[in-house]
């Protein structure tokens, strides 16, 4: 059964809007949140994470945003840009579900239109 | 920077022969993954590696086997190749296990893909 949900598969954006990806777990025992993004023909690239004891993180323009009580994150990017077209992925690892793997979600794909 | 380095990029195999691939971590990085990615999935996580003992096991089929070398590369051998394999495998690389409160953040390869025919 899928442990993180991406329910959004695309979704695209102007440049210079804000871009929202969602991202929905099922284990309460997760307690470390990543996005990761991916180019065609290219690993995953880590872009930020979050750790359950924080509700916000912020990193130039990517903001990630945790509601615990939801088990929902989500990732902001403002403004969007074109280069900003990509895969993205939310991951979740935490106490109990083995520290050294990540359980990812199946993706959305995000284009910036110029 | 250096970063995760996957060999061969492409291999095509036939059904039941074996396929080996090959990672390098990210100098410095002590634990390896491993990670699958079926077409039109998301990655699957196989097997990890913390100076050099296997740290944790997801859904790696017993056809599968890796180990960590002293260098700190990985490899990942599969025998008796299935159609069902044909997938592309990630590698990623981090310092430390990436345990409670230590970042876990893991720097991935460009991946290796098989094809099984």
């Amino acid at each position: 059964d899928q442990q993180v949900k991406q329910n959004s598969p695309s979704l695209s954006v102007q440049e210079g809007r804000i871009s929202i990806l969602n991202c929905d777990y099922t284990n309460s025992m997760f307690d470390y949140f990543l996005w990761y993004k991916k180019y065609p023909a290219e690993g995953p690239t880590f872009l930020i994470s979050i750790s359950s004891i924080k509700d916000k993180n912020e990193d130039g323009r990517f903001t990630v945003f945790l509601n615990k009580s939801a088990k929902h994150l989500s990732l902001h990017i403002v403004p969007s840009q074109p280069g900003d077209s990509a895969v993205y992925f939310c991951a979740a690892r935490g106490l109990g579900t083995g520290a050294n793997n990540l359980f990812f979600g199946t993706g959305t794909r995000l284009t910036v239109i110029p | 920077a250096a970063g995760v380095i996957q060999s061969p990029r492409h291999l095509i195999k036939e059904k039941r022969e074996t396929a080996t691939l090959k990672c390098y971590p990210i100098p410095r990085h002590d634990t390896v993954y491993w990670y699958q990615q079926g077409p039109g999935q998301d990655p699957q996580f196989l097997i990890s590696f913390y100076e050099k003992m296997q740290s944790d096991k997801g859904s790696i089929p017993d056809r599968f086997s890796a180990q960590q070398f002293s260098d700190y590369h990985s490899e990942l051998n599969m025998s008796s190749l299935e159609l069902g394999d044909s997938a592309l495998y990630f590698c990623a690389s981090s310092r430390g296990q990436g345990n409670y409160g230590s970042g876990g953040e893991l720097f991935f390869g460009e991946g290796s893909r098989l094809t099984v025919l």
